[in-house]
Formats: structure tokens, sequence, C-alpha cells
């Protein structure tokens, strides 16, 4: 089955600066890749996604990139403010699974 | 929001004793999950269904059984609850197994 790999585990930035997590999968045939954010207490929820026929997607700060040859991809927030204080899952779904794969998460923590 | 209720949101209960949790949408979306979050492993599948009466096990099925008799209810059923059963446990749904899945607030299940 899928296996999703995450790092790092823990990132801490100052306010403005820039974040990245990367994470990689062994299904080469993962075809689904979104990116979760969770709060305390509460359920993930997504903040961005992309798919395995794009490179690259954008969202305001957040940015995802794919590279399928590698099986990696990444999350990139620029600017990076208090409220982005949270833990990011990533994750993955191969073709013809109906179930997402998560990484084990990255708590990211923004110096005011 | 995704309109998914878990009920209940907090259970303390000794081992040995069956445990069931509920997860109700009003999305009508056709997929349900059901998901365990642990320390150090992210997010991990447990069960999840494509249909009524449909289901289908996933990466940590032991010790858990489930069952969906209307779209909007997708229940997961601890039958003989255990210490190492001590988790979060979150529901999701998806309209289609390639897109997004919105997830619930969690039940945090403590088994003493």
């Amino acid at each position: 089955g899928e296996n999703v790999e995450q790092h790092p585990s823990t990132l801490s930035v100052q306010e403005g600066d820039s974040a990245v997590i990367k994470c990689t999968y062994s299904d080469s045939a993962s075809n689904y890749f979104p990116w979760y954010k969770q709060e305390l207490g509460k359920g993930p929820q997504l903040i961005i996604d992309i798919r395995s026929n794009v490179g690259e997607k954008k969202d305001q700060r957040i940015a995802v990139t794919l590279n399928k040859t590698a099986k990696h991809f990444s999350l990139h927030i620029t600017e990076t403010q208090p409220e982005d204080s949270a833990v990011y899952f990533c994750a993955a779904r191969g073709a013809g699974r109906r179930a997402l794969t998560f990484g084990s998460g990255t708590r990211l923590q923004v110096q005011p | 929001d995704a309109g998914i209720t878990q009920s209940p949101r907090h259970k303390v209960t000794e081992t040995g004793t069956p445990v069931t949790l509920r997860c109700h949408q009003t999305e009508n979306h056709r997929y349900m999950y059901w998901y365990r979050q642990d320390p150090g492993h992210g997010l991990r599948l447990i069960h999840y269904s494509y249909g009524v009466k449909d289901t289908d096990k996933g990466e940590v099925s032991d010790g858990y059984s489930v069952s969906r008799s209307k779209t909007e209810d997708f229940l997961l059923t601890l039958e003989s609850a255990t210490s190492s059963q001590t988790s979060v446990y979150f529901c999701a749904i998806s309209e289609k197994d390639n897109t997004e899945a919105f997830f619930g607030q969690g039940t945090r299940l403590t088994v003493v």
C-alpha cells in the first residue's frame, strides 16, 4: 500500500519568514495530494490540494509543488503569521484507492 | 463547514466494554471514513464506506467494525475496548473518491 513520509516533525519560524514542509510517497500511481491544517481541538481542514497532472498550485500565501519523478511534494507558506501556527498534514491517494494515506504531521510554530 | 457531526465528543470507558461512535452527515456524500489519530502516526484509516451497506477495511481495522445502513450515518464499534484503542477518532466524508475529504470535530476516547 501507499506510504507517506513527512518532514520535519516540528518547524519554528519567525513571523514573516517562509515555511516549507516536505512529503514523499511510495506509490507511483498516486494522483491526488491534499494538505490539511489542524488547529488544537479541531478536525483537519483542507488548505490546498494538487493532482498529478499539475506541477504547482498557488493560493495567496500558500503553494504546493509536486515532483512526480522523485515522488515528493511540498507545502510552501510565505509571509507566515502567528495564525499559521498549527499541525499540517500531507496526504496521498493512490490510483484505484478510495482513501487517503496521511503523513505523520508537522507542528508549525510562528514566533511573533 | 461541511455538515458532519460526531457523537459523543468525549468518552471514557472501561477495558472490555463495547463502544459505538457515530458519524452523521447532512451533505449526502457517498464516501465516509473513520480515522484514528495518535501522536507520531498522523491519521490512520480504520474503515471506510463507499455506499450504504458497502464497507471495506483500512490499515488498522483489527478490533473495529462498522455499519452504514443509511447514507447519512456511519457507525464505528469497538466490540471489546482495549487500552490501545485510546485515541482521537475522526470521521470524514467525500463526494467522490478523488475529491477532498471533510473531517468532523473528532471524538476523544479513553479506555481505562
